[in-house]
Formats: structure tokens, C-alpha cells, sequence
């Protein structure tokens, strides 16, 4: 199976409400991010954890990284129709330069 | 806008027939990565160049080669191609290659009849 696994793989939500993804890895990691794809379009960086870090914020977005239970978590709050997406996590392994995606999250934000 | 472009954006060929899609990165960055999306098996790597060498390859198949040129930009050719090989490719540029944050490119939409 691939490195990094989301959960859930769909997740449906009203306006204003928080959505929360998760994804799991296998081997040790240097940093983990987050990426957004809009159906059909290139995928946008939006957050890079490092293995050292436990959270980081970006405006509406929080990441954690629990490097012990080997899993991080993508909080979004006060969601929007426009957060409407796919979100991939990414691993960067240990002694390696590419990066490894996940299956990604559908998130479905509903108006 | 990432400031990575790939063209052409769509392109419909027929099976055994020979395509080259090309990426230019960001202003500055060195790195250059190909990247195979289809709705089977998600995002998977190619293959990476940095400065014009090789530097990591992923699950790309013999069929298909890719080369970054003294000016950056990269080209992924794909030959012999086949029905399965219809899917979204994406390259994606960093300034040293080093898992650092990547900028993709907007992707060509390949379908093979």
C-alpha cells in the first residue's frame, strides 16, 4: 500500500463548519506537506511540516505531525464552497529527494 | 499561478504512437519532476532531474524516457503508448530538489484511443 494513506477518503460538510483529514505513513520521514487539487488542475502546495515540529497554522489551516504514531492531521476551520477539493499529503522519506502522495481526501463543501 | 508551465494542455493520440510533453519550471529552481495521475492509481512519480542529470527515479515504465535540457526545461517522451497510458501528467519544479516544497504545473491531459 502507499506510503502515505488519507482518511477519510471523501468527506462531505456544510459552509462554516470544520473539516478535518488525516493521513498515515509507514517509515521515518524528513517533512511531511499538504497539497490541494481542484478537480482536474495542478496541485498547490499549502503547508510543509518538518519532522521536528509538532504544529504549524497557515491562516485558516492547521497541521499536526505525531512522528510516534507516525500521522498527521489537515484541520480546516470555517470552511468555504471555495476549500471544495482534493487534499494529498506528501511525505519526503528519510534518505530520499521525491516525494511520496497519498490517495487524497475529497472534500466536498456544500453552500 | 505557479509559475511552472507544461504544454500542450490536451493531447489525443492513438495506441503505439510516440508523444513528447514538455514543462518549463519556475524562474530560479533547478529541479524538475514528472508525475503520472490516473484515476486507478492516483499520483505516482516518474522520475526527477536536477540541473540536467537524473536524480531519482520512480515507477516509470521503459517506454517512456524524460530529459531536462541545459536551459531547465524538461520534456517526458512516451512511446508505444497504450490505453492505459491515457492519464493527467504533471510536472512540478523546486529549487534544489532536496523534498522541499514542489510548484506543479497546471498538467497535460493525455488520452489514448
Amino acid at each position: 500500500s502507499q506510503q502515505g494513506e488519507e482518511d477519510p477518503q471523501a468527506l462531505s460538510i456544510q459552509e462554516g463548519e470544520n473539516a478535518t483529514m488525516n493521513c498515515s505513513y509507514k517509515t521515518s520521514i524528513n517533512n511531511l506537506q499538504w497539497y490541494r487539487q481542484n478537480s482536474g488542475r495542478g496541485l498547490v502546495h499549502l503547508i510543509l511540516i518538518r519532522s521536528n515540529e509538532r504544529e504549524k497554522h497557515s491562516g485558516r489551516l492547521r497541521v499536526t505531525l505525531d512522528t510516534s504514531k507516525k500521522s498527521s492531521s489537515l484541520l480546516i476551520t470555517a470552511s468555504r464552497a471555495a476549500d471544495t477539493a482534493s487534499y494529498f499529503c506528501a511525505t519526503a522519506l528519510t534518505g530520499r529527494r521525491a516525494l511520496t502522495f497519498g490517495s487524497g481526501t475529497r472534500l466536498q463543501v456544500q453552500p | 499561478d505557479s509559475g511552472v508551465t507544461q504544454t500542450p494542455k490536451h493531447l489525443i493520440t492513438a495506441t503505439g504512437q510516440r508523444v513528447t510533453l514538455r514543462c518549463s519550471p519556475r524562474s530560479g529552481d533547478l529541479s524538475v519532476y514528472w508525475y503520472q495521475q490516473s484515476l486507478d492509481q492516483g499520483l505516482q512519480f516518474l522520475i526527477q532531474y536536477y540541473n540536467g542529470e537524473e536524480r531519482a527515479k520512480g515507477n516509470i515504465l521503459e517506454r517512456f524516457s524524460a530529459q531536462q535540457f541545459p536551459d531547465l526545461h524538461s520534456e517526458l517522451n512516451l512511446s508505444s503508448l497504450e490505453l492505459g497510458d491515457s492519464a493527467l501528467y504533471f510536472c512540478a519544479s523546486s529549487p534544489q530538489g532536496e523534498a522541499e516544497t514542489q510548484y506543479f504545473g497546471p498538467g497535460t491531459r493525455l488520452l489514448v484511443l
